[in-house]
């Protein structure tokens, strides 16, 4: 069965850092390219970050690049999402997800349980 | 402001049909297959149609997906009252970027 766990969802002022976490299991982790997605609070969602399988391609909504690092750990089957400078407008549930195909053709197919990320003095 | 326009609302009575809409552009849609999630309130989204019209195993046939051009379209028929939900459409768009929809709230009466 295909589990994605994240963590790491904290309160943080504005300005602050946090890293989030994406453990996976019951898939070859390896062979998947993720994503990152987020959900403000009564909003929809919003696509963050992507990262092929071997972290080649990484590619970061305008509203992060910059601010935001994803990379993987295809020993340890995790995720991460390191979030510097962190906003306001960044609060939200994170959800991590697995993406297949390619392109104009992905999508993802399988989600964790998500996050809370709340920026706030 | 979400890139693909979804009306923000939809709602039906159980048994009958509904549709739900997603307009988007040659930069998106236009170019890419569409896919439909499913989110409860409170849970996490569910994959309902991807690639245009593929269900995934375990979705009823009730849920079906159409693409022409730069728009697309959910339909639900037999609704339920477990179909209550929040749909979003999504799509890759040429500047590298995974797009959604506004989502759309849909009530069951």
């Amino acid at each position: 069965e295909v589990q994605l766990v994240e963590s790491g969802g904290v309160l943080v002022q504005p300005g602050g850092s946090l890293r989030l976490s994406c453990s996976a299991s019951g898939f070859t982790f390896r062979s998947n390219s993720m994503s990152w997605v987020r959900q403000a609070p009564g909003r929809g969602l919003e696509w963050v970050s992507f990262i092929s399988d071997s972290s080649r391609s990484i590619y970061y909504a305008d509203s992060v690049k910059g601010r935001f690092t994803i990379s993987r750990d295809n020993a340890e089957n995790s995720l991460y999402l390191q979030m510097n400078s962190l906003r306001a407008e960044d609060t939200a549930v994170y959800y991590c997800a697995r993406v297949v195909g390619a392109y104009r053709q992905t999508y993802f197919d399988y989600w964790g349980q998500g996050t809370l990320v709340t920026v706030s003095s | 402001q979400s890139v693909l326009t979804q009306p923000p609302s939809a709602s039906g009575t159980p048994g009958q049909r509904v549709t739900i809409s997603c307009s988007g552009s040659s930069s998106d849609i236009g170019i890419s297959t569409v896919n439909w999630y499913q989110q409860i309130p409170g849970t996490a989204p569910k994959l309902l149609i991807y690639k245009n019209n593929q269900r995934p195993s375990g979705v009823p046939d009730r849920f079906s997906g159409s693409k022409s051009d730069t728009s697309a379209s959910l339909a639900i028929s037999g609704l339920q009252s477990d179909d209550e939900a929040d749909y979003y459409c999504a799509a890759w768009d040429d500047s590298l970027n995974w797009v959604f929809g506004g989502g759309t709230k849909l009530t069951v009466l």
